[in-house]
């Protein structure tokens, strides 16, 4: 079974920083790129960042532009989303997500992890 | 990136067919066939519905379609289901290593 499980998430004060983790499993994780969506409370989805199957290729929303930081193992088919200068805005689940054709940035997303709650509030 | 837009919600019986738009620009949706639609029920993450605007994946009922008409995509959902009352957003390709989401529509099955 395609499976990703996300980990991490917590309550942290404004300012200071924490680690996202996304397992896969059931697929050849070296060969996809994967997606991070986030979900303010009560609010829609929102694109945060992705990073192709190699690396090569890594995005990120203008919102968390140069305070989150996406790297991937694929020795240990996981990656991490390190979050800095963390906000109360930032607040939400996040969500990682795994794309639907190989060896490619972005298609679209087909598999999607349950989800992991960052509250940033003092 | 502004977002995606999408009505706040939409409504339909039983058996009936509702179509969900979601409007971008010449440089999202209009430009790419890489737009996608997932459904997401309260307290659970997405799930992929439709992939480049047409395609359905393995399992997803035939009666969801997609399709596009210059700036805007749109859903369809025939013969609705109680089990369809959801929320749905649609997803787009930006260009570069940007990906775009609509404000989502709830729809809500009378």
């Amino acid at each position: 079974e395609v499976q990703l499980v996300v980990s991490g998430g917590g309550l942290v004060q404004p300012g200071r920083s924490l680690r996202l983790s996304c397992a896969a499993s059931g697929f050849t994780f070296e060969d996809y790129g994967i997606h991070w969506v986030r979900q303010a409370p009560g609010q829609g989805l929102e694109w945060v960042s992705g990073i192709s199957w190699n690396s090569g290729t890594i995005g990120y929303a203008d919102s968390v532009k140069g305070r989150f930081t996406l790297s991937r193992d694929n020795t240990n088919d996981s990656l991490s989303l390190h979050m800095n200068s963390l906000r109360p805005d930032d607040t939400a689940v996040y969500y990682c997500a795994k794309v639907g054709v190989r060896r490619l940035y972005y298609y679209y997303m087909d598999v999607w992890g349950e989800g992991t709650t960052v509250t940033v509030s003092s | 990136q502004a977002a995606l837009t999408q009505p706040a919600s939409v409504s339909g019986s039983p058996g009936q067919s509702i179509t969900i738009s979601c409007t971008g620009t010449r440089s999202d949706v209009g430009l790419y066939s890489l737009v996608s639609w997932y459904q997401q029920h309260p307290g659970r993450a997405p799930k992929l519905m439709i992939y480049e605007v047409t395609k359905r994946p393995s399992g997803v009922s035939n009666r969801f379609s997609g399709s596009k008409s210059g700036n805007t995509a749109s859903l369809t959902i025939s013969g609705l289901q109680a089990e369809d009352e959801s929320h749905y957003y649609c997803s787009s390709y930006a260009g570069g290593t940007t990906v775009i989401f609509g404000g989502g529509t709830k729809l809500t099955v009378l």
